[in-house]
């Protein structure tokens, strides 16, 4: 059974710190890997996705990482603003699940303090 | 268009009381799901709905109905819903269900069942 874990559950840093979050799933078979922010009380926003054969996706400031042999992903946020603050998701899609259901970590929320 | 849209995007409802809450994405996608989460919690998957049939209903109790009247559209029937049944509900889909996409999200609806 697939599980994905995050670490930590909860980070608070300074504004302009670089920080990373931690992902890390039990089944090394994974479709692919997403993640998402989540603001309080609102829906799921993709940042990055990243398949099963890549190592790395950007987008602006962030960076995710993507190492299957050893179930782990990471996300790097360069420069972090008071505005990222939010709670992120992991969520990895197992392969061979033709109804492509995602499994979820439980989230890292981040505390960016100006 | 890009987004899944989902109303009402805040909802109050008595225990006795019928309501419905709606998903539509314009994007083509064939696969739609519903999610549900709790506080501090992740998403949890209620249905998936594959070229507008449904084919995984995760154990869901019966006061909650899904339908799909249309490749755009899905809905969430609710009735004589229980206080625990607070939560937000998340719709997502996807461009097929074994499309290497990733999922898109809307931004929910907040259920409150008094």
């Amino acid at each position: 059974k697939q599980e994905v874990t995050q670490i930590p559950a909860a980070l608070s840093v300074p504004e302009g710190e670089n920080l990373v979050l931690n992902c890390s799933f039990t089944d090394s078979a994974i479709y692919n890997l997403q993640w998402f922010r989540q603001d309080p009380g609102k829906g799921l926003t993709s940042l990055l996705l990243i398949q099963s054969s890549q190592r790395e996706q950007t987008s602006g400031r962030l960076n995710a990482s993507l190492d299957k042999s050893s179930g782990r992903s990471t996300l790097y946020i360069a420069a972090s603003q008071p505005g990222d603050s939010a709670t992120y998701l992991c969520a990895v899609r197992r392969y061979g699940g033709s109804q492509g259901n995602l499994i979820f970590g439980k989230g890292t929320k981040l505390s960016v303090k100006p | 268009d890009t987004e899944v849209t989902q109303t009402p995007k805040h909802l109050v409802m008595g225990m006795t009381n019928k309501k419905s809450l709606k998903c539509e994405q314009h994007m083509g996608h064939r696969a739609m799901y519903w999610y549900k989460q709790k506080a501090k919690k992740p998403p949890e998957l209620m249905f998936v709905y594959s070229y507008e049939k449904l084919s995984i209903n995760e154990s869901v109790p019966s006061r909650f109905s899904p339908e799909c009247p249309n490749s755009s559209l899905l809905n969430l029937h609710l009735h004589a819903l229980q206080p625990e049944d607070s939560a937000l509900y998340l719709c997502a889909s996807l461009v097929h269900p074994a499309s290497n996409y990733g999922y898109t999200f809307g931004s929910g609806t907040r259920l409150t069942v008094v």
